[in-house]
């Protein structure tokens, strides 16, 4: 079965700083996608990136990006620039390609100092 | 458009009882999904609807736990009876069908307490 690990349980870092969320996986697989989620304080998860196993570039998206390394089964993510409105917990996921369900690993809770 | 909901937003019941939690998808999705995530632990996938049929329902903890999705719209999961390990934060999330990088959307989540 597939597991996904995040060993930062609580992250701080101060406004307009860079942060690195870390996220190892393992799986047999070769076909998967892998996400980072992000939920604020009492609002819904939303997605904040995405990455295709099969794709060799890292995903970004605007202030965010990620270091996918295949081989390490490490996915980890960059937040650049922070703002407070990054303070949330962030959640690292797992999904088969030919899965539906998602696998989540424990949550990094992130503050923001301004 | 209206995103997913779920209601109540938080319960709070006696060991023994009944909780049934509902969840309405964004309209048009034809997956749905349950998640939960106890004491602050990961969020473990309970089950996926297709329409009106499980999918996959291997996460599922056991009997006590019924899901159901009646004319592929909204789904209920009932706790009968609750026991006090059932405590966490249940989510729901729905996506759409076809295509293989499907967003799934994530509903606020209800907070269940089993005292």
């Amino acid at each position: 079965a597939q597991t996904v690990t995040q060993s930062q349980p609580e992250m701080s870092v101060q406004e307009a700083e860079t942060v690195t969320l870390s996220c190892t996986y393992d799986t047999s697989e070769s076909d998967y996608y892998l996400f980072w989620y992000k939920q604020p304080p009492s609002r819904q998860m939303i997605l904040v990136i995405r990455q295709e196993a099969y794709k060799q570039q890292n995903a970004t998206e605007n202030r965010f990006s990620v270091n996918f390394q295949k081989a390490a089964k490490s996915f980890s993510l960059k937040i650049s620039d922070s703002q407070l409105g990054d303070a949330a917990m962030y959640f690292c996921a797992y999904r088969s390609g030919g899965a539906q369900k998602l696998v989540f690993g424990q949550g990094t809770r992130l503050t923001i100092n301004p | 458009e209206a995103g997913v909901t779920q209601f109540p937003s938080h319960s709070v019941i006696e060991k023994g009882q009944t909780v049934t939690l509902r969840c309405d998808p964004i309209s048009g999705h034809d997956n749905l999904y349950w998640y939960r995530r106890v004491m602050g632990k990961e969020i473990k996938f309970l089950l996926h609807f297709v329409k009106e049929s499980k999918q996959d329902e291997s996460g599922m903890p056991n009997n006590r736990f019924l899901a159901e999705r009646t004319g592929g719209t909204y789904s209920t999961l009932k706790v009968q009876p609750a026991e006090l390990e059932d405590s966490g934060v249940y989510f729901c999330a729905s996506s759409q069908t076809g295509g293989r990088t499907y967003e799934q959307y994530f509903g606020p989540g209800t907070r269940l307490t089993v005292t």
